[in-house]
């Protein structure tokens, strides 16, 4: 069965600082990986995704993702945090076979001091 | 509709009665997802609906969830005799059908039971 790990259940940065966020993925097949972020009371936003094209993956808000398969990880990063990048963010794989559906990190919230 | 729609987005219930959670997917999404996010966790699946059947039911705790989407489209999530653990967030998720596909999440429903 395919899981991600996500290393650290709170991050705090500085504004204006990098922003790394980490997650392992296990899978037998080549995956599909997912970065969401989900502000307070609201539902999940999806920032990024990699299909097996550019390793690489650019998101929205300026965030992008880096897939290395020799280390199992896709880990979120931003160069320069801003205040409104505080959420919660999950990194998901999705299954290829029967329902497809997306399996979820615990999450990593994010505070971002001034 | 642009977007993923659920209601209601709070409810409040009595343990023991009876509720149900709607879904209104984006028009032309045969896959539909309904999952479960309980405070500070990672949503978990329920069921996958693949057009106007339950293809996978298997995340649904137990007998007193049903899940329904008669004409592929509305879906509606139902819970007998609820019970204080089920207060969670209920988050409902179309998409496209293939794995490289995201999801669009609509903003979840908050159901508590006093």
């Amino acid at each position: 069965a395919q899981s991600v790990t996500q290393l650290g259940s709170h991050v705090s940065v500085s504004e204006g600082a990098l922003v790394l966020l980490r997650c392992n993925y296990s899978s037998s097949v080549p995956p599909y990986l997912f970065w969401y972020v989900q502000y307070p009371n609201q539902g999940l936003q999806l920032l990024l995704k990699y299909t097996s094209a550019a390793t690489l993956v650019k998101g929205i808000n300026g965030f992008e993702a880096e897939f290395k398969k020799s280390e199992t990880s896709f880990h979120l990063t931003k160069p320069s945090a801003h205040m409104s990048d505080a959420a919660e963010y999950f990194c998901a794989v999705r299954e290829i076979q029967g329902a497809q559906k997306l399996v979820f990190g615990q999450g990593t919230r994010l505070t971002i001091n001034p | 509709g642009a977007g993923v729609s659920q209601t209601p987005s709070n409810k409040v219930t009595e343990k023991g009665k009876y509720v149900e959670l709607r879904c209104d997917p984006i028009s032309g999404h045969t896959a539909l997802y309904w999952y479960r996010q309980s405070l500070g966790q990672g949503p978990e699946f329920l069921i996958y609906f693949q057009g106007t059947g339950a293809a996978d039911d298997s995340g649904l705790p137990n007998d007193r969830f049903f899940a329904v989407r008669p004409e592929g489209s509305v879906s509606t999530l139902k819970i007998q005799r609820t019970e204080r653990g089920d207060s969670a967030v209920y988050l409902c998720a179309s998409s496209p059908t293939g794995p490289s596909y995201g999801y669009t999440f609509g903003s979840g429903t908050r159901l508590t039971v006093v």
